[in-house]
């Protein structure tokens, strides 16, 4: 049980194009969820906080009018990079937690060209 | 105050041998003390989590030992074989803060034959 799906896995987009990656969880319901960007070699660092029915919230230092967090149903979460650059290509993660275990999805890497 | 410090950056192992990383964290709001296994290209996996009313949790050959005094946890991986290599990230986090999780630096163990 406690499976979140990510997708798509991968992702080439032209520079300036938006790109839209979905998130869901697949045997339970989150009312939150949460999105991590992980760059080669690093660690993985928490972008928003996705909360169903109401406004992501966003750590500091990340665009929300950049990268737009929507998440309209229990299952669902979807980030959308918008106007993508070269700069934005990262392996992006997202994470529910079905009671006390956070469970994440496979990722998507993202290249801009 | 979300500071979270993993060491060592890199392990190497020879196969039967043991593992151990370590994780200091500063938050004591913590109140979840996941480690976390990444193979690349694919997003993390739990592997063990303790809470901090118990030092010492085992699973398998994977073991945690808290030490909540000095703001410590560890990852022992008894008898390590080649598929255990990969990175390992501890991700401390705290139920009265949405449940976000701070992601230590990382961990690439490798295992040799």
């Amino acid at each position: 049980g406690a499976v979140v799906s990510q997708h798509p896995s991968r992702v080439i987009c032209k520079s300036g194009t938006s790109v839209k990656i979905e998130c869901r969880s697949l045997d339970f319901q989150a009312t939150t969820m949460f999105w991590y960007r992980q760059f080669p070699k690093q660690s993985l660092m928490l972008m928003a906080t996705s909360n169903e029915g109401s406004k992501a919230t966003y750590e500091q230092g990340v665009e929300k009018d950049k990268f737009l967090i929507n998440h309209a149903s229990l299952t669902l979460s979807t980030l959308t990079v918008t106007s993508a650059h070269p700069e934005d290509s990262s392996f992006y993660i997202c994470s529910a937690s079905p009671g006390q275990k956070y469970t994440f999805g496979s990722g998507t890497r993202l290249t801009v060209v | 105050q979300q500071q979270v410090k993993q060491s060592p950056q890199s392990l190497i192992v020879q196969k039967g041998g043991i593992s151990i990383i370590n994780c200091a964290y500063e938050n004591t709001a913590f109140d979840y003390f996941p480690w976390y296994q990444q193979f690349p290209g694919k997003g993390p996996a739990l592997l063990i989590a303790i809470r901090p009313d118990v030092s010492e949790k085992k699973e398998g050959r994977f073991t945690i030992s808290f030490n909540k005094s000095a703001k410590q946890f560890s990852l022992h991986i008894m008898d390590s074989q080649p598929g255990d290599s990969a990175t390992y990230f501890c991700a401390p986090g705290s139920s009265s803060n949405t449940g976000k999780l701070i992601f230590g630096q990382g961990t690439t163990l490798q295992v040799k034959p």
